[in-house]
């Protein structure tokens, strides 16, 4: 099993562009999340999923999108970027028995210019 | 909301030298997770405690969870440049995790 898959590891937008990071798990796990990590921040919650067709904002949801189409993929779009979304984003997922454990993609480190 | 808050915010110590981290939180929790997460790397889940006053060692690392599930504790003993890393409580509460914001520790062999 690859786990969790995130794309692109590096990316650099201009301000005002839009794109969007995807995730994917194959483990069959129905909660996924994203995360930001900045510097002295710890990690903090963007969206979440407990499943196809179910999201719901986390702590700092302002600027981004998700959706869940299938149990597989939880893409994050960010629909006109800024400076201050200038981060390392991470993809989790957890199983429904244990829906607090974490597993993480190897994150996507995003710069806005 | 939820707050967990986590100290110190770095630790250095020499190799061979205990380390301690603590977590608080805000309300009680009905869980409480540790995490790794190496220089350049993504968090990796170590532990999770669920009991009131539990108690789980795994090697030379010690996780205590409080008596009033509020707070926590990650205790190493004799470090190792291996242990490198900042280390992330995380707290569960009604439906989400909240995070700590980490305790950041260097060996210095």
């Amino acid at each position: 099993n690859a786990g969790v898959t995130q794309t692109p590891k590096f990316q650099v937008l201009k301000t005002g562009q839009s794109m969007t990071l995807q995730c994917a798990q194959d483990m069959n796990h129905e909660y996924m999340s994203w995360y930001r990590q900045d510097p002295g921040m710890g990690l903090r919650l963007i969206h979440y999923s407990v499943g196809a067709g179910i999201t719901d904002q986390g702590e700092v949801p302002n600027g981004y999108n998700v959706s869940r189409s299938t149990t597989e993929d939880f893409p994050l779009r960010l629909l006109s970027a800024a400076p201050s979304q200038t981060s390392v984003y991470f993809c989790a997922s957890s199983p429904r028995s244990e829906r607090y454990i974490q597993y993480f993609g190897a994150g996507t480190r995003l710069s806005v210019l | 909301g939820q707050q967990v808050m986590q100290i110190p915010q770095y630790q250095h110590v020499q190799e061979g030298e205990d380390f301690t981290t603590y977590c608080n939180s805000s309300t009680t929790l009905s869980n409480i997770q540790w995490y790794k997460q190496r220089p350049g790397g993504h968090p990796v889940f170590l532990i999770q405690l669920v009991k009131s006053g539990e108690v789980k060692k795994q090697k030379r690392l010690t996780f205590q969870f409080g008596e009033a599930k509020k707070n926590s504790s990650l205790h190493i003993t004799a470090t190792q440049t291996t242990d490198v890393g900042t280390y992330f409580c995380a707290g569960a509460g009604s439906y989400q995790l909240t995070f700590g914001k980490g305790t950041k520790l260097s060996v210095i062999p």
